[in-house]
């Protein structure tokens, strides 16, 4: 069964980069799984940042961007904000009707 | 604007039924796909099941396949969770979700399920 993997927490410095990747336990991911990333905050049902890989959803911010890095699927933050502090997941497209989210992702501004 | 709203959930005993209701407002429904995505409690999402816009195509998750039925009205802008033999690991917050193309654009605030005795 496959796995997607993510980072289980990361930490930014206010004002600074970072980069959360999305990744399979076999294999790479290409644009043809349709990456898509979410944030999620406390109590709150999930957001879309990011969809087809790289297209910011309406509204949300050009700090963040979306991109293939090696054989990952990535979210980069840049100029970290306080209000950026939340869960992080991406998800995958299977083939056969079939989506899979990673585990997710802690992200720390301090 | 577009709005899903689930209901149903509550607390079941282990082995029980429930069925989860999401209705859909804001856009024409039935040219949708669309999901269940759930989230146990401090875990991360996990997705559920799919149906096609018109019902054709059924998929499911392995943790709920042959114990879930997903289903749609669309003469009534609903779509319904069936869940039947439950398990205390089905114990979770069920989102429905809306699909356009390859991802998930709008998602309801989320109904809890809990399985306890």
């Amino acid at each position: 069964q496959t796995v997607v993997t993510q980072e289980p927490s990361f930490s930014v410095s206010p004002g600074g980069t970072v980069t959360l990747t999305c990744g399979l336990s076999s294999g790479s991911v290409s644009t043809s799984y349709f990456p898509s990333w979410y944030q999620q905050t406390p109590g709150q049902p999930p957001r879309t940042l990011i969809s087809y890989t790289d297209t910011r959803s309406s509204g949300v911010p050009d700090r963040f961007s979306g991109s293939i890095l090696g054989n990952k699927a990535a979210l980069t933050i840049t100029g970290a904000q306080a209000g950026d502090e939340a869960d992080y997941y991406c998800v995958l497209y299977m083939g056969s009707g079939i989506w899979v989210f990673g585990g997710g992702t802690k992200l720390t501004v301090l | 604007q577009v709005q899903l709203v689930e209901s149903g959930g509550g607390v079941v005993q282990p082995g029980g039924s429930l069925r989860l209701s999401c209705a859909a407002s804001g856009f024409n429904f039935g040219s949708y796909d669309m999901h269940w995505v759930r989230q146990a409690p401090g875990k991360g999402l996990e997705w559920v099941a799919f149906i096609r816009y018109d019902g054709s195509k059924k998929y499911y998750g392995d943790s709920v396949k042959g114990r879930f039925t997903i289903s749609r009205d669309n003469s009534k802008n609903m779509q319904y969770l069936h869940m039947n033999s439950l398990r205390a690991e089905d114990t979770a917050v069920y989102y429905c979700v809306r699909l356009k193309g390859y991802y998930f654009d709008h998602w309801g605030q989320g109904a809890l399920v809990t399985v306890s005795s």
